[in-house]
């Protein structure tokens, strides 16, 4: 079975410090891995991916994400947070041998204090 | 650069009533998925195409309907409206990844239609 899991509801962290956004995966073979930030009312959008390569990836607005093979991890980081980064966050994986199906986690929710 | 194209943007129907919602893919995208988030939730996935004809199903409602056209551009019928349609719908497009495509495996989301049923 597929799936995608965000184990935290919501981050708390203040401005300037770092912030993590954990994400865990299951899937059979070598998986596509996605992050994607949504603001109120608005679309997802695409902030970083993992394919093949490098486990550290580099995404926008200073975002980056590790994979973690072993730990069937994807966490989203950042070094120094900003308050804009406040937004909802989805952790997404894609399976090609599915018919190309993706599946989103439930979702981060995080808050960026000054 | 073009993006995901949804109309209309917002809509207002009113229980047992029908709508329709339009999508229109990135130039020379195949695949197009319909996701329904309601307040809160996540992404639910609906139903998707590639090349025009239909390549999964999710938890699309037996009311719901969608097809894709000869232009790519896809559209979501829903009939028989309840309160709980009531949410986000979005479409995103992608090229196809693995052996029958070169894309790059990210979706494309485009803004979504808002269905307020009352």
């Amino acid at each position: 079975a597929q799936s995608v899991a965000q184990p935290e509801d919501q981050v708390n962290v203040a401005e300037g410090n770092p912030l993590t956004v954990k994400c865990t995966y299951s899937v059979s073979g070598n998986p596509y891995l996605f992050w994607y930030v949504q603001y109120p009312n608005r679309g997802l959008q695409f902030l970083l991916k993992y394919i093949t390569g490098d486990n550290l990836v580099k995404g926008s607005y200073g975002f980056e994400a590790e994979f973690n093979k072993s730990q069937t991890s994807f966490h989203l980081k950042k070094p120094s947070a900003l308050v804009s980064d406040s937004a909802l966050y989805f952790c997404a994986v894609r399976d090609i041998r599915l018919g190309n199906k993706f599946y989103f986690g439930s979702g981060t929710k995080l808050n960026v204090k000054p | 650069a073009a993006g995901v194209i949804q109309s209309p943007r917002h809509l207002i129907k009113e229980k047992r009533e029908t709508a329709t919602l339009k999508c229109y893919p990135i130039p020379r995208h195949d695949t197009v998925y319909w996701y329904q988030q309601g307040p809160g939730q996540d992404p639910q996935f609906l139903i998707s195409f590639y090349e025009k004809m239909q390549s999964d199903k999710g938890s699309i409602p037996d009311r719901f309907s969608a097809q894709q056209f000869s232009d790519y551009h896809s559209e979501l019928n829903m009939s028989s409206l309840e309160l709980g349609d009531s949410a986000l719908y979005f479409c995103a497009s992608s090229l196809v990844i693995g052996d029958r495509g070169f894309g790059t495996g990210e979706l494309f989301f485009g803004e979504g239609s808002r269905l307020t049923v009352l």
